[in-house]
């Protein structure tokens, strides 16, 4: 397999739920990325992980946490969420954290919570 | 505040018209990228650009970099169907943070 996988494609949940998303990357990548895609918003950083430590988190609620168990896997543990976390969550990873070479994305996970 | 604005936000053209997106900026960026977003899908790197004035092509596309690195275009020719998606702008700044743009929605009709 080859590219970014998130698994799954499509999640609803509760707000009492938990859930979590996965990403999975097998370029050899050593940064990986989670981004929020709302409608009419840009694309909006959540968390960088490289060489599996956490180097950024862009002021996200602590209801989103994110866990790097190693370079290939990512994952976004979800609990006690809201209407408004309603988004496509996207993976991303790069080969390096300064971004020069661009991103590979997955093709996300469409979240919506009822 | 953001950063990185295009323009137009939505795009709507027949099939063989030409197109240019822009994206501007106040700052000053050491590399810009363009991506594509297919609905569904995540955004796919098109080109990144690194020197100031540059002009990269790619089939039917052509990417310039502003000559002071604050902004882009991307000009389509002859666009298709197959063209149409959501154009994101990324521009790296000297910290290692990829910053997006607000997005141009493209649809090209048959």
């Amino acid at each position: 397999e080859t590219g970014v996988t998130q698994t799954p494609r499509h999640l609803v949940m509760g707000m009492t739920n938990k859930k979590s998303l996965k990403c999975e990357q097998h370029l050899g990548h050593n940064a990986m990325y989670w981004y929020k895609q709302s409608a009419k918003k840009p694309l909006e950083l959540m968390f960088v992980y490289n060489f599996k430590e956490q180097t950024e988190n862009n002021s996200v609620p602590s209801r989103f946490s994110p866990e790097c168990p190693n370079s290939s896997h990512l994952f976004l543990h979800l609990h006690t969420l809201q209407p408004e976390d309603s988004a496509l969550y996207l993976c991303a990873s790069s080969q390096d954290p300064t971004q020069s070479y661009g991103y590979t994305f997955g093709s996300g996970t469409r979240l919506t919570v009822v | 505040t953001q950063l990185l604005e295009q323009s137009p936000q939505f795009l709507s053209i027949q099939e063989g018209e030409n197109l240019t997106v822009y994206c501007n900026s106040s700052s000053v960026f050491s590399s810009l990228q363009w991506y594509r977003q297919e609905p569904g899908e995540g955004p796919v790197l098109l080109v990144t650009v690194v020197t100031g004035g540059e002009v990269k092509k790619l089939k039917r596309l052509t990417f310039q970099f502003g000559d002071a690195r604050k902004d882009s275009s991307l000009h389509i020719t002859a666009a298709q169907p197959g063209d149409t998606g959501l154009y994101l702008c990324a521009g790296v700044r000297n910290t290692d943070k990829l910053i997006f743009g607000t997005g141009t929605r493209l649809q090209v009709f048959p």
